[in-house]
């Protein structure tokens, strides 16, 4: 059973760099398409961006100037760095894996199989 | 667009049949999966693909798709389905971006 678990701070300044890595187990990180996802208390989900195991990223473009997404394939990790950030960045922040299917006409479908609990992340100084 | 649209809410009686749908251009284009998320845990995937549910997902779920709307009915409605239900899909833009819907809070009466 593959799962995923987040680490890192749960308090950081404004202005300051967030750092969160996840750790899969169960599974190998060299497959599949691996995201950061957050959600702001009492809010809805917000995808920040994937990465793939060979290293290509994307990015939510309203975030892109502040993101960094990276992974390390012998620790089995990828990691969300996050840049100047202020109270409006305080969420849950998850990592998931990203799985897709082929249909008759050759078209992938995307969507998220395997979850972290989340980590809350909290912006105050 | 890049928007998927979700009622805010819905309610439905203890065993009866609910729909929750989900709007967008990349409808068009992607099947939506669908997540529940309970309070104080993350989401959990119910839904992915044309209707295929995870392994120990009960079969009273189930997905749908016409056009721009994608559903996902819960055909006699348990008390602990009872959740938040969000659909996601990649944006039709062609820049591979991912999208959620605003959710849908779910009440069994």
């Amino acid at each position: 059973q593959v799962q995923l678990q987040e680490s890192g701070p749960g308090l950081v300044k404004p202005s300051e760099t967030l750092s969160l890595t996840c750790t899969v187990s169960g599974g190998s990180i060299s497959s599949y398409c691996w995201s950061w996802i957050r959600q702001p208390p009492g809010k809805g989900l917000e995808w920040i961006g994937y990465i793939y195991y060979s290293g290509s990223t994307n990015y939510n473009p309203s975030l892109k100037s502040r993101v960094t997404i990276s992974v390390d394939t012998s620790k089995n990790q990828f990691s969300l760095k996050l840049t100047s950030l202020t109270a409006a960045d305080t969420a849950v922040y998850y990592c998931a894996r990203g799985s897709y299917y082929y249909d008759s006409s050759s078209r992938a479908h995307y969507y998220f199989d395997y979850w972290g609990q989340g980590t809350l992340v909290t912006v105050s100084s | 667009s890049s928007e998927l649209t979700q009622d805010p809410a819905v309610s439905v009686a203890l065993g009866q049949t609910v729909r929750i749908t989900c709007q967008g251009d990349s409808l068009r284009t992607f099947y939506a999966s669908w997540y529940q998320q309970k309070p104080g845990q993350a989401p959990v995937l119910v839904i992915y693909g044309k209707n295929n549910r995870p392994s120990g997902i009960p079969d009273r779920f189930s997905g749908s798709s016409s056009g721009n709307t994608a559903s996902l009915s819960i055909t006699g409605a348990q008390a602990e389905d009872e959740a938040e239900y969000y659909c996601n899909s990649r944006d039709s833009s062609g820049n591979h971006l991912e999208v959620f819907g605003g959710g849908t809070k779910l009440t069994v009466l």
